[in-house]
């Protein structure tokens, strides 16, 4: 069966500090996974996917096969990313199921 | 950017009503998508609709669900008789080219059933 888990419900960090969001999936083929973020008040957006290999906005993410993780990272906190973060994967058919998100709070 | 558009926003209704949250997709994207998320819960996959019929669904997505492109532009979610488990925000999403390309998602339909 297909699942991700986001273990951590809430990340504080300092401003500067790194950040790493986990993730470690299940599936028994080749996935595709994507990075979503929701910032206060806006949509779910598209943070990253893992074929692109790029990073945004500071975020990287590598695809782990081994320990079937994706975790997000970003090496200097900003204020501004304080959000939402949902980890997702994609089995090639018709749909994405989401991890149940952690909250990102970065303190001044 | 073009957006997915939901409305309403908000959606106060009676247990047992029928309630149809409506979607515009982005104008040539071909796969369309609806997902729910309950208060404090993760977001779920409830349906995806391409080529004018469903393509997959979840368990969640029983007979009291039903999904419809009724003119070429709106996509349509219709929940015919709302439980109180129904309340949740319900996004709308599209792709142009299936699920290996990154979901658009619209702002949601907050839905509360009273």
């Amino acid at each position: 069966a297909q699942r991700v888990t986001q273990p951590e419900k809430l990340l504080s960090v300092f401003k500067g500090a790194p950040v790493e969001l986990k993730c470690n999936y299940s599936y028994s083929g080749s996935p595709e996974l994507f990075w979503y973020v929701q910032y206060s008040r806006q949509r779910l957006q598209l943070l990253l996917r893992h074929i692109s290999r790029e990073s945004i906005k500071g975020f990287t993410a590598d695809l782990n096969k081994g320990e079937t993780s994706f975790h997000l990272k970003k090496p200097f906190a900003q204020e501004e990313d304080s959000a939402m973060y949902y980890c997702a994967l994609s089995s090639g058919g018709f749909k994405t199921i989401f991890g149940a998100g952690t909250r990102l709070f970065v303190k001044a | 950017e073009p957006e997915v558009t939901q409305t309403p926003s908000h959606q106060v209704t009676q247990m047992g009503q029928e309630v149809i949250l409506r979607c515009v997709p982005i104008s040539n994207h071909l796969y369309f998508y609806w997902y729910r998320q309950i208060l404090g819960q993760k977001v779920e996959f409830l349906v995806s609709f391409y080529n004018n019929e469903i393509s997959e669904k979840s368990e969640i997505f029983d007979d009291q669900f039903s999904v419809e492109r009724p003119d070429g532009s709106n996509f349509t979610l219709k929940i015919r008789s709302t439980k109180l488990e129904d309340s949740a925000m319900y996004f709308c999403a599209s792709t142009s080219r299936g699920q290996e390309e990154k979901l658009f998602f619209g702002s949601g339909t907050q839905l509360s059933v009273l």
